[in-house]
């Protein structure tokens, strides 16, 4: 049973750039929330997405923008790069958001 | 109110001794307590959880003790092992809304051998 896939693992961008991180969750799961993680810190909540729909957000610009597909799979967009973007970002799926989550290990971005 | 506050930030035990880790809470609307534990190169993994209606869950060597009312819960891993070197988090989740998680900190364990 595979559990929640992120692409890709590491990634170097330059600050102003654009990004595109992606998460497909673990089978059975329909919901999806992103977070970023800076080094030695707690995750922090980017936004969830159910029913292909933006349900919730956190306090991010909207420079960080989603988007979920019919399959549930979820993709995180980051415009205009900033070096503090820089962190490890999560995604973590559940059903109908409930209960605990199931976490990918990460998609690691580094703004130069 | 949306804060998790977590403590200690590091945590060194010696093997086979009691680890035990603090939060506190504001918001009496959150209803789903999660505990976490990341390795290095990892995402979170869900270890235990427990809702307000109860005080306190054992499985295994981790508890939860859960005071509602001092708004404050506690992770007590017994027995503590190397293979328990790890970040611990703690977070907090409401129903209404759709379970938006919020973290605590973290607290970094180190369990001398």
């Amino acid at each position: 049973d595979a559990g929640v896939t992120q692409s890709p693992t590491h990634l170097i961008k330059t600050r102003g750039q654009q990004v595109t991180l992606r998460c497909s969750p673990k089978s059975g799961h329909d919901t999806v929330s992103w977070y970023q993680q800076a080094l030695g810190q707690g995750p922090q909540f980017i936004f969830q997405y159910y029913e292909e729909e933006e349900r919730q957000r956190g306090n991010f610009p909207d420079r960080f923008s989603g988007h979920q597909f019919p399959n549930y799979s979820s993709e995180l967009n980051v415009n205009a790069l900033l070096l503090g973007d820089s962190a490890l970002y999560l995604c973590a799926s559940s059903l109908g958001g409930r209960g605990g989550y199931t976490f990918g290990s990460g998609t690691r971005l580094t703004v130069v | 109110q949306q804060q998790v506050k977590q403590s200690p930030q590091s945590l060194i035990v010696q093997k086979g001794g009691i680890s035990i880790i603090n939060c506190a809470y504001e918001n009496t609307a959150f209803d789903y307590f999660p505990w976490y534990q990341q390795f290095p190169g990892k995402g979170p993994a869900l270890l235990i959880a427990i809702r307000p209606d109860v005080s306190e869950k054992k499985e295994g060597r981790f508890t939860i003790s859960f005071n509602k009312s001092a708004k404050q819960f506690s992770l007590h891993i017994m027995d503590s092992q190397p293979g328990d070197s790890a970040t611990y988090f703690c977070a907090a989740s409401m129903s209404t809304g759709g379970f938006k998680t919020i973290f605590g900190a973290g607290t970094r364990l180190f369990v001398k051998a």
